[in-house]
């Protein structure tokens, strides 16, 4: 079974800084995608950024950047210039095709200092 | 606007009652599926859907049950048989399940708490 390893229960970061969060994952499956979504004190899910397996370069979306390492089944979220909006829940999750749905981690909770 | 509605946000149930989470989307999604979370965990699947009338069992799917009569609806039933029912309940709903760029858009959810 697939698994997905968030390592990190909180991290803190001060406004305007870069912070970085940590997943890993385990699969036989050569062909999958992962995914970052942020949950906010609304408790909405909003999906932030999502990696195809088989693209080497690593995706990014304005401010959120991942390092995606296959090898090493990593999977990382870097936010630059940390904002107060950015104060969520941040789940990792993975999906292989013919999955029932998606895979979550436990989650992140980033603080972020004024 | 498109998107998922959950229906009431919060709800309350004595024990050994069934209760039924509502949720609409207006998407013309085909897959649709139900989460729960608990404190300190990610979301796990308790069914999903592909299409109409059709319906699988997910992770923890013992104590619930599901319809899927219409495409836009697919409500779950939190039976008296399920032993901790109180917790946080997202639907979501995607295009389809065939292809793995399908994101999944998620529901405001359902608080349930049962005493």
């Amino acid at each position: 079974a697939q698994t997905v390893t968030q390592s990190q229960p909180e991290m803190s970061v001060q406004e305007a800084e870069t912070v970085t969060l940590s997943c890993t994952y385990d699969t036989s499956e050569s062909d999958y995608y992962l995914f970052w979504y942020k949950q906010p004190p609304s408790r909405q899910m909003i999906l932030v950024i999502r990696q195809e397996a088989y693209k080497q370069q690593n995706a990014t979306e304005n401010r959120f950047s991942v390092n995606f390492q296959k090898a090493a089944k990593s999977f990382s979220l870097k936010i630059s210039d940390s904002q107060l909006g950015d104060a969520a829940m941040y789940f990792c999750a993975y999906r292989t095709l013919g999955a029932d749905g998606l895979t979550f981690g436990k989650g992140t909770h980033l603080i972020i200092q004024p | 606007d498109g998107g998922i509605t959950q229906s009431p946000k919060y709800l309350f149930r004595k024990e050994g009652q069934n209760v039924t989470l509502s949720c609409e989307q207006n998407l013309n999604h085909d897959a649709m599926y139900w989460y729960r979370q608990d404190p300190g965990q990610g979301l796990r699947l308790i069914y999903y859907s592909q299409i109409v009338n059709d319906f699988q069992k997910g992770d923890i799917a013992e104590g619930y049950s599901v319809s899927r009569e219409k495409k836009e609806s697919f409500p779950l039933t939190v039976t008296s048989a399920q032993k901790n029912p109180t917790a946080f309940y997202l639907c979501a709903s995607s295009i389809g399940q065939a292809s793995l760029t399908y994101e999944q858009y998620f529901g405001p959810g359902t608080r349930l708490t049962v005493t």
